[in-house]
């Protein structure tokens, strides 16, 4: 079994600047995944970013980075340069190693202001 | 083509209708799942389909009925809905069952039970 934690309900950021999302975890699995994926309102959900828990550098993509504290089980995502389009509401996850069970946080809502 | 396509995109049923959401996609994706989302919550899932096998069902009650005619199309079959099962549900689909494999999302089916 698997949960997955977001603390942060709402956040907001100025245009252009850096936005860090939190995430801690816990699972029983010896291997995962943890992924970040954003649903923009009223449109579907993509996937930002995803780490492979038994690699121990950050992934990055673009704009889009992580902080990956395996042993605090921690999860965090970076989002540099803030544009308009980045506001969405965005969800942690953590699928277990069958890759059959995506568990979900709660979510962040993130507000990129002009 | 990465698109994962539902429809209807919005469902208005009553408590005694028979209706159906639909799921297709066209990635040769082996792996299909249904989740629920209700408002401002993550999504929850339901139902696991690998290769076109009924894999995980997540104790959903029993007027929520899948269906998987091939590999490419998922079918969910609603009957004597309540109200409190009015959500969004999305589908997804990956191209295994291990956790590796990315999940594509369909923009949802938003569901009205009156």
């Amino acid at each position: 079994a698997q949960t997955v934690t977001q603390s942060q309900p709402e956040m907001s950021v100025q245009e252009a600047e850096t936005v860090t999302l939190s995430c801690t975890y816990d699972t029983s699995e010896s291997n995962y995944y943890l992924f970040w994926y954003k649903q923009p309102p009223s449109r579907q959900m993509i996937l930002v970013i995803r780490q492979e828990a038994y690699k121990q550098q950050n992934a990055t993509e673009n704009r889009f980075s992580v902080n990956f504290q395996k042993a605090a089980k921690s999860f965090s995502l970076k989002i540099s340069d803030s544009q308009l389009g980045d506001t969405a509401m965005y969800f942690c996850a953590c699928i277990n190693n069958a890759g059959n069970m995506l568990t979900f946080g709660g979510g962040t809502r993130l507000m990129v202001k002009p | 083509d990465t698109e994962v396509t539902q429809t209807p995109k919005h469902l208005v049923m009553g408590m005694t209708n028979k209706k159906s959401l639909k799921c297709e996609q066209h990635m040769g994706h082996r792996a299909m799942y249904w989740y629920k989302q209700k408002a401002k919550k993550p999504p929850e899932l339901m139902f696991v389909y690998s290769y076109e096998k009924l894999s995980i069902n997540e104790s959903v009650p029993s007027r929520f009925s899948p269906e998987c005619p091939n590999s490419s199309l998922l079918n969910l079959h609603l009957h004597a809905l309540q109200p409190e099962d009015s959500a969004l549900y999305l589908c997804a689909s990956s191209a295994g069952g291990g956790a590796f494999y990315e999940q594509y999302f369909g923009p949802g089916t938003r569901l009205t039970v009156t």
